[in-house]
């Protein structure tokens, strides 16, 4: 199985602020790497796939960037809704393996 | 809009079974992939299973092949998964989700998950 490892596990940081959090994976995914972004006690929602496109209403302040083994998710200015839980997932190799998480809390 | 909604979750007793539902409206059911997937509390999220778009192919993981079985009704837009010989390792919140199904994906399966439902909690446990 390919095995995706989020650092940091946790982050704290002020609104406007901007991150960056990373995703390595175990072999090469070549592309095929998607963000997500959980609120607590709600789904899952998709912000970027295949490493750096934008999905349909996820404000630009969110990118992508990577490929290979290594990739970025950075949020370019925090605001008070970007608080939540980030997880990394390959869709390039069975089984399609998520991230641990990264959780992003107020400063 | 696109929406999935879960059902069919609860306390089930370990080695029993139970049948999760989602259904599915504002699109095209019959056009997309869709999938399960889990998360324990308090954990992070576990891919379960996947079904083609006609229902002709499926995968699942290996925590839950032989146990698991995913199917669809597209006449009905709903997704099912049924859970046999449950375990205690089970208990997750189960969300469905639509794969995106992008045209230059390999059989229209991406695993690009762009819509989820709220989940339907199992809790197995004696």
């Amino acid at each position: 199985d390919i095995q995706l490892t989020q650092s940091p596990s946790s982050l704290s940081a002020s609104v406007g602020d901007g991150v960056t959090i990373t995703c390595r994976a175990s072999q090469s995914v070549r592309t095929y790497l998607n963000w997500y972004q959980q609120k607590p006690g709600k789904a899952p929602k998709l912000l970027i796939y295949e490493a750096s496109s934008l999905q349909s209403g996820v404000p630009s302040r969110f990118t992508g960037s990577g490929s290979g083994t290594d990739f970025t998710l950075s949020i370019s200015s925090l605001q008070p809704e970007d608080f939540a839980t980030y997880y990394c997932q390959q869709s390039y190799g069975a089984p399609r393996t998520f991230g641990q998480g990264t959780k992003v809390e107020i400063k | 809009q696109v929406q999935l909604v879960e059902s069919g979750g609860g306390v089930v007793q370990p080695g029993r079974s139970l049948r999760l539902s989602c259904e599915a409206s504002g699109f095209t059911f019959s056009s997309h992939a869709v999938h399960w997937v889990r998360q324990a509390p308090g954990k992070g999220l576990e891919w379960v299973a996947v079904i083609w778009s006609d229902g002709t192919s499926e995968y699942s993981a290996d925590s839950v092949k032989g146990r698991f079985t995913i199917s669809r009704d597209n006449s009905k837009n709903t997704l099912y998964l049924d859970m046999n010989s449950l375990k205690a390792e089970d208990t997750a919140l189960y969300f469905c989700a639509r794969d995106s199904s992008l045209e230059m994906c390999p059989e229209g399966v991406c695993y690009i998950l762009d819509y989820w439902g709220q989940g339907t909690l199992v809790a197995v446990s004696s």
